[in-house]
């Protein structure tokens, strides 16, 4: 079965980068894109960009522009995001979801169990 | 794309049916025909759950007491019969625009 298997939880200082992973397993990683979505203490969710596991494209909202890059490891069924210059409000679930594809691809078919991201001086 | 959701708290009654709106900025029907809105639950402690794909259509595994409709900028996700397994933050998100967007989120209380 499709499943996700997020990396740990992670404290960070104002300034700082960081880089959460999500390792999928139960299908074949190279079809169908990954999402990334968080959800900040007691708010709703919030979309933070998608990747092409299979060609590695990209797409992030200008919110984020310049601040978030999304990988992929297609040896390690890895999929990678990294944000930088951290602010305090950037503390939050980060969650990886998969597309799935019944004709037209749509996202959030399946989730990952989200990782805490917290960032405190 | 602003997705607007009402309401924004639901207080239902088990066996009562529910409805929560969700209306776009901009239209989410595709020349194709499908409309890319999405509904999903994050019960509580969990991540979210998809219920509906491409406005109308159940995930897989979910019971047929959900019901979603619409098109163009209004959509509607309907209970039918609420169950107290029903309770949490429904979201209804578009996939036609970039960026992607979510509503605020409905939630919904016995």
């Amino acid at each position: 079965q499709v499943q996700f298997v997020q990396s740990g939880a992670e404290v960070k200082k104002p300034g700082a980068s960081v880089k959460v992973s999500c390792k999928a397993s139960g299908y074949t990683f190279s079809s169908y894109a990954l999402h990334w979505v968080r959800q900040a203490p007691g708010q709703g969710l919030e979309w933070m960009g998608w990747i092409n596991a299979g060609s590695g494209d990209t797409r992030y909202p200008q919110k984020f522009q310049g601040r978030v890059s999304i990988t992929r490891d297609t040896s390690a069924n890895t999929v990678y995001m990294e944000l930088s210059s951290l602010r305090s409000d950037d503390t939050a679930i980060y969650y990886c979801g998969r597309d799935d594809c019944v004709g037209p691809c749509y996202p959030g078919a399946y989730w990952g169990p989200g990782t805490l991201v917290t960032v405190s001086s | 794309t602003v997705m607007t959701q009402s309401p924004l708290s639901l207080p239902v009654t088990p066996g009562e049916p529910a409805s929560i709106s969700c209306k776009s900025s901009q239209s989410l029907l595709q020349t194709s025909g499908y409309n890319y809105l999405h509904w999903y639950l994050q019960k509580p402690g969990q991540s979210p759950q998809l219920l509906i794909y491409l406005g109308s259509n159940r995930a897989s595994g979910v019971p047929d007491r959900f019901s979603g409709s619409g098109s163009g900028t209004d959509f509607t996700l309907k209970i039918s019969r609420v169950e107290a397994e029903d309770v949490g933050v429904y979201y209804c998100m578009q996939s036609l625009h970039t960026p992607m967007t979510f509503g605020q989120g409905t939630r919904l209380e016995i």
